[in-house]
Order: structure tokens, then C-alpha cells, then sequence
């Protein structure tokens, strides 16, 4: 069964750091693209940043570039999230997804996990 | 960027009832329009992907449509279980976006 368990959430004040960690398991990960989404408390999905099989490329998106570190370890089957600099609007649940790409083709983001809280407030 | 549209915001439709959810793009996404649903409390689940295409498990009243920037998503008749939250996603160009989610309730 394939597993995606997030940890790291918590409180943390405005400007401070976080590091978020996803671990994997009941799957082949070092054959995955992995992906960080967040959703704000009501709001919707926002996709963050992913990192390729090998972790040889890596995207961001515009809000959370230059503050915010996605990396992998194969060997440990783990995604990490360091996020520096936390505004408020970063106050969401923070997903790690996985999806398959071969060549330049990418399939859909077909198994998420539970999410971790991150809570950014003074 | 580009911009998915999900109309309506909320959706009020009784049991055994049909559904159809809209998804617009900003430009064309080809094929790569992916549908989820999430239900209160828990992580999106994969409903259709490539359009068309339901995911594992996914009952056939669900179907989704569409090419180029429309894309509907429809329930056929709608269960108990189907109230839930359903958000488009394209996979198309970086960055990957996702709609703003079509809340459908129990009218």
C-alpha cells in the first residue's frame, strides 16, 4: 500500500523556519517525481515545488521562491520542505503528492498524504 | 501561468440528482486536466485524469470531458458520498495550478 506520511508542522513565528519531511513507503520512490501542495484553512490547492526522480531539477512556484527548499533522499525513501522566512499566508496544510514521469511526459499526482499544519503567527 | 476557472462556487443538488462542474483555462492544457476530490478532513483523491480517464476505484458516474480550455466534469447521479469538494488541475505548463474547487452540497 503506498504511504505518504508528512511531519514537521507546527507554530512558528512570522520570519522563522520550518522544515517539513515526507515519508515514503509501500512504493518504488526513487522512481517518483514528488511534489509539495499546501491548502490555506478554506481556501484552495496550491501547488509549491517539485523535484524530479533523481532530484536532478526542481520547480517552484513564484511565492515560495528563494524562501523555500524542496530535496529528497532516495536511500531513505524521504522529501524535505525547509522553508525560511514564513509570512503568514503561509498558515496552510502542506501535502506531499507523488506522481510518475517518464522522458518529458509527467502523469497526475495520484497519491497524497495527510498533510502537516503549518501555523504562522506572532 | 495558467488560470483555472471553476464554476459554480458551490453547487446545491439532492440525492439522485445530476451534477456537472466546470472547468475553464486560461489556454489550452491539451489533455493534461486532472480532476480531484476531497472530502472534508481528508487529502484530495485522484478522480480523472488526462480528462477523461477515471482513476482507480472511481465509480462510473463520473465522467469528465472537455478538450483545449473547457473542461466539464459531470456526476451522473449524485450519492451520499459524492458531496464533497472537486478541484480542477493542469499539468500541462509549469507552474502547476490548480482551480479554486466546486463545493458540492446537499441542496
Amino acid at each position: 500500500e503506498v504511504q505518504l506520511v508528512e511531519s514537521g508542522g507546527g507554530l512558528v513565528k512570522p520570519g522563522g523556519s520550518l522544515r517539513l519531511s515526507c515519508a515514503a513507503s509501500g512504493f518504488t520512490f526513487s522512481t517518483y517525481s514528488m511534489n509539495w501542495v499546501r491548502q490555506a484553512p478554506g481556501k484552495g490547492l496550491e501547488w509549491l515545488s517539485s523535484i524530479t526522480s533523481s532530484g536532478n531539477y526542481i520547480y517552484y512556484a513564484d511565492s515560495v521562491r528563494g524562501r523555500f527548499t524542496i530535496s529528497r533522499d532516495n536511500a531513505k525513501n524521504s522529501l524535505s520542505l525547509q522553508m525560511n522566512s514564513l509570512r503568514a499566508e503561509d498558515t496552510a496544510l502542506y501535502y506531499c503528492a507523488r506522481r510518475y514521469c517518464s522522458g518529458t511526459s509527467c502523469y497526475s499526482l495520484d497519491s497524497w498524504g495527510q498533510g502537516t499544519l503549518v501555523t504562522v503567527s506572532s | 501561468e495558467i488560470v483555472l476557472t471553476q464554476s459554480p462556487a458551490t453547487l446545491s443538488v439532492s440525492p439522485g440528482e445530476r451534477a456537472t462542474l466546470s472547468c475553464r483555462a486560461s489556454q489550452s492544457v491539451s489533455s493534461h486536466l486532472d480532476w480531484f476530490q476531497q472530502k472534508p478532513g481528508q487529502a484530495p483523491r485522484l478522480l480523472i485524469y488526462d480528462v477523461s480517464n477515471r482513476a482507480t476505484g472511481i465509480p462510473a458516474r463520473f465522467s469528465g470531458s472537455g478538450s483545449g480550455t473547457d473542461f466539464p466534469l459531470t456526476i451522473s447521479s449524485l450519492e451520499p458520498e459524492d458531496f464533497a469538494v472537486y478541484h480542477c488541475h493542469q499539468r500541462s505548463n509549469w507552474p502547476l495550478t490548480f482551480g479554486g474547487g466546486t463545493k458540492v452540497e446537499i441542496k
